[in-house]
């Protein structure tokens, strides 16, 4: 069966740091990645997608990055945070089939910026 | 503009009754819609799709609606149960030809004994 596991599952980092959240998908090959974030009272905003490997697309202009080294592997990264950064930040992979079309979540990783 | 928009008041209900979330959209061609579960500091989890040619579909005591024309999905369970207090999510495909979903902000339902 498929897992996916995202971490650190929770962080507090000071404005100006970096930020490395990893996600890894298992039981499935050449999935969509997805990273979301969650900010309190708002919906879930898709902020990165990839169909493979380096294969990247951002929805939304930020002070975030996304990277994909491997087939199973997601990486959200930043090098200096806003207070604006904080949120639950959501990984997700789905099969690209649009028969079926769900999309399968992590966890998730609180992030707190103060 | 493009909107999803579910309704941001809790929803209250009595337990055996049955819960309906209402979930609208504009300026959107979706494919298909679909429904999510978040518990608190989770993860959403998929309920049901339905796609744009169907007109219903049911999972258990869940029941999705998808009206094209009105431009709104409703999701129901009936006989409630405490257990179904959760924040439901429905997200649409944007028919953009890639798996991207495009998310409402969640109805929060309460289930009372």
């Amino acid at each position: 069966s498929q897992t996916i596991h995202q971490w650190p599952a929770t962080l507090v980092q000071p404005v100006g740091s970096p930020l490395s959240l990893e996600c890894t998908v298992e039981g499935t090959s050449n999935p969509n990645l997805y990273w979301y974030r969650q900010a309190a009272g708002r919906g879930l905003q898709l902020l990165f997608y990839s169909v493979g490997i380096g294969q990247i697309s951002s929805e939304v202009p930020q002070n975030l990055s996304a990277s994909r080294p491997q087939d199973r592997q997601f990486i959200l990264s930043s090098k200096k945070l806003l207070l604006s950064d904080s949120g639950f930040y959501l990984c997700a992979w789905g099969k690209g089939d649009r028969e079926t079309g769900e999309l399968f979540f992590g966890e998730g990783s609180r992030l707190t910026v103060l | 503009s493009q909107k999803i928009e579910q309704n941001s008041e809790a929803l209250n209900i009595q337990e055996g009754k049955t819960a309906t979330l209402t979930c609208n959209y504009t300026n959107y061609s979706p494919a298909y819609l679909q429904w999510y579960r978040q518990d608190p500091g989770r993860g959403p989890v998929f309920l049901l799709l339905i796609r744009e040619n169907e007109k219903e579909k049911r999972k258990e005591r869940l029941k999705v609606t998808f009206d094209t024309t009105l431009k709104q999905s409703l999701f129901h369970i009936t006989a409630s149960q405490p257990a179904d207090s959760a924040t439901y999510l429905c997200a649409l495909d944007r028919g953009t030809g890639f798996q991207k979903l495009v998310f409402g902000t969640g109805t929060r339902l309460l289930v009372s004994p």
